[in-house]
C-alpha cells in the first residue's frame, strides 16, 4: 500500500522554464513533508521540506506548496535549469521523524 | 571529507551466502538508517537506530541484521541471500528526528546483486 504516490515517472521542461513535480498522499498524520534530489550513482540529498502546519515553503528556485485538504504536494523550480536534471523523491514523515516513507521518484529532464 | 560513506560500493555474490555492508558517518549524528531501493526504484525504510537502539524494524526478515557499534556506524549483515535481496542499500544518518524537519543525510550506496 504506497502511502506517498508519485503518479509521473518523469517530466521533460525546457531550460528557464518552469518545473513542477507532484505528489499525493493518504495518510492524514504525516509530519513534514520532504524533497529530495537524487543523481545517479549517488545518495538522495535533502532539498526543501515542508511543515503539515503550513501551505509554503520557499527556498531560492525552489517552492514546495502544500495542500492538505487535497492531500497533496507540489515542487516548483523557477527557473530551471540543465543541472536539475536528476530523480526527486517526495517523502512524508510520521510523527517522530524515525520513519520516512518516499515516493517512487519524478525524473526531472532540463533541456538546453 | 565524507559526511556517510558506505562500504563496499558493489557487492555481487553467490545466493545462499552471508555479506555485511559497512555504513559509517562523521556527522555526529544520533540516528541511523538502512534503506532498500528495489528494482522499481522505491526507497523502503529497513531499520532506524536512535543512540544505537533500534527504534524501527519494518518487517525485514531476521536474515538482516543491523549492528551498530557505536552512534557513528550502523552495519547490516545479510545471511543465507536471496535473489530477492538484490538491491541498491542506502544508509542515512539524521540528527534529532522529533525535534524538526528531519533531514536526512544519505550514504551513495552499495548495489547488491545476488547470483
Amino acid at each position: 500500500d504506497q502511502q506517498v504516490k508519485q503518479n509521473s515517472p518523469s517530466l521533460s521542461v525546457q531550460e528557464g522554464r518552469i518545473s513542477i513535480l507532484n505528489c499525493d498522499y493518504t495518510n492524514s498524520m504525516f509530519d513534514y513533508f520532504l524533497w529530495y534530489k537524487k543523481y545517479p550513482a549517488e545518495g538522495p540529498t535533502f532539498l526543501i521540506s515542508i511543515s503539515s502546519i503550513k501551505d509554503k515553503n520557499e527556498d531560492g528556485r525552489f517552492t514546495v506548496f502544500l495542500n492538505k485538504s487535497a492531500k497533496h504536494l507540489s515542487l516548483h523550480i523557477v527557473p530551471s535549469q540543465p543541472g536539475d536534471s536528476a530523480v526527486y523523491f517526495c517523502a512524508a514523515q510520521e510523527t517522530g521523524g524515525f520513519k520516512t516513507i518516499f515516493g517512487a521518484g519524478t525524473r526531472l529532464f532540463v533541456k538546453a | 571529507d565524507t559526511a556517510v560513506s558506505q562500504t563496499p560500493k558493489y557487492l555481487v555474490t553467490q545466493m545462499g551466502n552471508d555479506k555485511s555492508i559497512k555504513c559509517e558517518q562523521n556527522l555526529g549524528h544520533d540516528t541511523m538508517y538502512w534503506y532498500k531501493q528495489d528494482s522499481k526504484k522505491f526507497l523502503k525504510i529497513m531499520f532506524s537506530y536512535n543512540n544505537k537502539e533500534l527504534i524501527i524494524n519494518e518487517t525485514v526478515p531476521n536474515r538482516f541484521s543491523p549492528k551498530s557499534p557505536d552512534k557513528a556506524h550502523l552495519n547490516l549483515h545479510i545471511n543465507s541471500l536471496e535473489l530477492g535481496d538484490s538491491a541498491v542499500y542506502f544508509c542515512a544518518s539524521s540528527q534529532d528526528p522529533g525535534q524538526s524537519k528531519n533531514e536526512q543525510f544519505f550514504g551513495p550506496g552499495t548495489r547488491l546483486t545476488v547470483l
